[in-house]
């Protein structure tokens, strides 16, 4: 089983759509969890930090459910220019060494359509 | 405030020759990261340093080597390439090898390899 799974994707949704993506992780000890948007061949960028409290940033939507170590993000009123590769990110602290370990997902293709 | 900065770029060699790769670390970051992502896959993690040390080690063989330098940049070696090798290989840095919500970790644009 992989440290951290994604939906396979791609998603092809019209503008204006909602579209939501699931992750799940292994790693119970995981620290803290991100989301990344990568663009065709470009490097990861950070999209939003996830809190169990959940957290909004304009259209996106995180949430983190630790109990069922569970991800998801939704995106409202999709753009084009939210075409991307989203990857699901979790942050674990390696105790010993001290230093951390990011394990990404393999990433969901989204594709907004006019 | 330059952000992660990777050299070279592009680079094709063949199989069985030896590659650096370099990375400056945003300013004021302490800690580098290396990843390899491969077509149609998420980033997979390299090694880790911090205080001129290799801190972390993720499932990568041994001709997978890195540095450290004083100023913080740090260079990642690869001997005896193999087709396999080929990948964007993606530099992060960070303040401190331990992260949080509230430090995050930034990526350079990578280093494109293929070994032909």
């Amino acid at each position: 089983r992989k440290e951290v799974e994604q939906d396979p994707g791609p998603f092809n949704v019209p503008e204006g759509a909602t579209v939501a993506f699931n992750c799940t992780y292994s790693n119970s000890a995981s620290q803290s969890f991100f989301w990344y948007r990568q663009d065709c061949r470009k490097e990861p960028k950070l999209l939003m930090s996830v809190y169990s409290s959940g957290n909004e940033d304009g259209r996106f939507t995180a949430q983190l459910n630790r109990a069922s170590q569970y991800i998801s993000l939704l995106i409202r009123d999709s753009k084009l220019s939210d075409s991307a590769t989203y990857l699901c990110v979790v942050n674990s602290l390696i105790l010993t060494g001290g230093g951390n370990k990011l394990t990404f997902g393999t990433g969901t293709q989204l594709k907004v359509e006019l | 405030d330059a952000g992660v900065t990777q050299s070279p770029t592009h680079l094709i060699k063949t199989r069985g020759q030896q590659v650096t790769l370099r990375c400056s670390p945003k300013s004021g970051h302490d800690t580098v990261s290396w990843y390899q992502q491969a077509l149609g896959q998420g980033p997979q993690f390299i090694f880790q340093y911090y205080e001129e040390e290799e801190r972390q080690r993720g499932n990568f063989p041994d001709r997978f080597s890195g540095h450290q330098f004083p100023n913080y940049s740090s260079e990642l070696n690869v001997n005896a390439l193999l087709l396999g090798d080929s990948a964007l290989y993606l530099c992060a840095s960070s303040f401190g090898p331990g992260l949080s919500s509230g430090n995050t970790i930034y990526f350079g644009e990578g280093s494109w390899l293929t070994v032909v």
